[in-house]
């Protein structure tokens, strides 16, 4: 099946620095990227979708100038947690889909997890 | 608003079977997805179903009920691995993913 990295896998950083996040489809064209947050015991909160060569479409109550995401290429898109605070400390998973005919065949990365001390 | 709705844990015996329900409210339907999450993982595919009727897939089953917004996943002859999170995800009219919270599961020997 499709493949889709993550880089890193665990960051540790302190409050007030910027933690970029790198989501990759290894064997496959993603035309779009989802990026999702999970708090503990929580279930999955989209952030954004990401599209290739696009803005980025941030869900309401999250602040696009907070997390800046980049999908440069159709292979890797990116994710900026900027000015980073204890409660931005989350498990950061991003998904991939080769097109909008493929929704309903999401290929998971394994997830960052973020600590803001 | 949206909202799916599933128990927040369940316990089970090793080599026993478990039923999982969901059910869902949401603007329109394009499927529902079970995933399985261990923790500190990312979700695995489990099912997709968009008509109604059970869908089975080895040890796991997915059923789906689309009039009463519904939908439950069959885990048989459980195994200790299959202690995780299991959630329900719905696809609504604008292709966006909806979760639930999911349900920890328990496998006790």
């Amino acid at each position: 099946g499709a493949v889709v990295s993550q880089h890193p896998s665990r960051v540790i950083c302190k409050s007030g620095t910027s933690v970029k996040i790198e989501c990759r489809s290894l064997d496959f064209q993603a035309t779009t990227m989802f990026w999702y947050r999970q708090f503990p015991k929580q279930s999955l909160m989209l952030m954004a979708t990401s599209n290739e060569g696009s803005k980025a479409t941030y869900e309401q109550g999250v602040e696009k100038d907070k997390f800046l995401i980049n999908h440069a290429s159709l292979t890797l898109s990116t994710l900026t947690v900027t000015s980073a605070h204890p409660e931005d400390s989350s498990f950061y998973i991003c998904s991939a889909i080769t097109g909008l005919a493929d929704l309903h065949t999401q290929y998971f990365g394994p997830g960052t997890r973020l600590t803001v001390l | 608003g949206q909202n799916i709705d599933q128990p927040t844990e369940m316990t089970a015996t090793e080599g026993a079977i478990v039923q999982i329900n969901c059910t869902y409210q949401t603007s329109g339907f394009n499927g529902l997805f079970w995933y399985q999450q261990h923790a500190g993982e990312a979700p695995t595919f489990l099912s997709y179903n968009v008509l109604d009727g059970l869908e089975e897939k080895g040890r796991f089953s997915s059923f789906l009920s689309r009039s009463k917004g519904y939908s439950y996943l069959l885990l048989k002859e459980l195994q200790m691995k299959d202690s995780a999170s299991y959630l329900c995800a719905v696809l609504d009219s604008n292709y966006q993913l909806i979760w639930g919270a999911g349900t920890k599961l328990i496998i006790k020997p």
